[in-house]
């Protein structure tokens, strides 16, 4: 099985901030890895697929880009309604697999 | 409107069995894979299960093969999930996705609301 992880856990930061979070896999993926965005109870919301391209609707301030096994998402000018988790997922194969997820909470 | 909607969860005793189904509207549910994800409380998302177009190409997560079974009904727009021999630790959120293309792996591009499902004596 393909294993994901991400760091950091959590990070706070201030609104207009530019925030990176990294998604590892344990094996090339080539460039099949998901972005999500989840606010609390509420479902999951796809944001970048394949990497680096934009799920419509997702605003230019999130970008994602890597391939292989290193992937980074950033959301460069933090907006209040950006605090949420985040979760990477590999496409490659089953079983699908996520990433723990990165807690984004606003200063 | 594109959308999924889940039901069939509920409080169940270990051992035991539920069915969980999702209805799909606002687009061709048959040209789509679907696949099943789980969250326990407080914690991440879990991938439970898959099921392509056509039910040609099932998948299953480790934790749940053997148990649990999903199908899918294109004329009903309806998928499944038969969970048996229930375990306290399937305790979670069960949301439907839906895939972008119709193979098994992709990224999830609509979720339902989510159904409840509480394993507990």
């Amino acid at each position: 099985d393909i294993q994901m992880t991400q760091s950091p856990s959590s990070l706070s930061a201030s609104v207009g901030d530019r925030v990176t979070i990294t998604c590892r896999a344990s094996q090339s993926i080539s460039r099949y890895l998901n972005w999500y965005q989840q606010k609390p109870g509420k479902a999951p919301k796809l944001l970048i697929y394949a990497a680096s391209i934009f799920q419509r609707g997702v605003p230019s301030r999130f970008s994602g880009s890597g391939s292989g096994t290193d992937f980074t998402l950033i959301i460069s000018d933090l907006q209040p309604e950006d605090s949420a988790s985040y979760y990477c997922q590999q496409s490659y194969s089953t079983p699908i697999t996520f990433g723990p997820g990165t807690k984004v909470d606003i200063k | 409107e594109v959308q999924l909607v889940e039901s069939g969860g509920g409080l169940v005793q270990p051992g035991r069995s539920l069915r969980l189904s999702c209805v799909a509207s606002g687009f061709t549910f048959a040209d789509y894979a679907m696949h099943w994800v789980r969250q326990a409380p407080g914690k991440g998302l879990e991938w439970v299960s898959g099921i392509s177009w056509n039910s040609g190409d099932i998948a299953y997560g480790d934790s749940v093969k053997g148990r649990f079974t999903i199908s899918r009904d294109n004329a009903k727009k309806s998928l499944f999930l038969q969970m048996n021999s229930l375990r306290v630790e399937d305790t979670a959120v069960y949301y439907c996705t839906k895939l972008r293309i119709a193979a098994l792996t992709d990224a999830f591009d609509i979720w339902g609301q989510g159904t409840v499902v509480t394993v507990s004596s």
